[in-house]
């Protein structure tokens, strides 16, 4: 079967810092992957998704990058976080090609820039 | 593009009695249609999705919605809620050929004992 991790569950960052948020997905080969991000009242929000290895679509300018270095692994980063970037940010896969098949989640990760 | 409309961010209902989230929708081409329950602190699930077909669909945990092309809308109802369906709901939008889901900004359910 497959599963979806996301590390750190938590974290709390000084504003400034750098962050490196990581996703895997097991059982399963060449997924789609997303970053999505929930502010407090604003809903999901899509940063960024990918099709394959080393290719990314950016859906918002914003101070965060992700990249996907192997073919299951997700990495959503941040040279220097704002404020503004707290919230809950949740990984989520798809078959390739299968836009209509279920997303599965991750548990997410709450994010706290102080 | 499309887009989709979820005009009530939160709803409060008593426990055994009926609800309706509502999901309006705007797109030029056939649509795609989901709709995903995240409980407190949880990634979103799938409750049930529309492709094609019956326009009234089933979906887990008692939850139905209806496909209503000519109202451009996708209402979840429940004919009697719990306790446990307290959570956030998400109706979410896609058309063919898309690799991404266009989601609302969500209804938050609460369940009044």
């Amino acid at each position: 079967s497959q599963t979806i991790h996301q590390w750190p569950a938590t974290l709390v960052q000084p504003v400034g810092s750098p962050l490196s948020l990581e996703c895997t997905v097991e059982g399963t080969s060449n997924p789609n992957l997303y970053w999505y991000r929930q502010a407090a009242g604003r809903g999901l929000q899509l940063l960024f998704y990918s099709v394959g290895i080393g290719q990314i679509s950016s859906e918002v300018p914003q101070n965060l990058s992700a990249s996907r270095p192997q073919d299951r692994q997700f990495i959503l980063s941040s040279k220097k976080l704002l404020l503004s970037d707290s919230g809950f940010y949740l990984c989520a896969w798809t078959k390739t090609g299968l836009i209509t098949d279920t997303q599965y989640f991750g548990p997410g990760t709450r994010l706290t820039v102080l | 593009a499309q887009s989709v409309t979820q005009l009530d961010s939160q709803v409060p209902v008593f426990e055994e009695a009926p609800v309706e989230l509502r999901c309006n929708y705007s797109s030029s081409v056939s649509v795609y249609l989901f709709w995903y329950v995240q409980y407190p602190n949880q990634g979103l699930q799938l409750l049930l999705k529309y492709l094609s077909g019956s326009t009234l669909v089933k979906g887990i945990n008692g939850f139905e919605a209806e496909f209503n092309k000519s109202q451009t809308s996708f209402h979840l109802r429940k004919p009697s809620v719990h306790i446990s369906d307290t959570a956030e709901y998400f109706c979410a939008v896609t058309t063919f050929g898309n690799e991404k889901l266009t989601f609302g900004t969500g209804t938050r359910l609460t369940i009044i004992p």
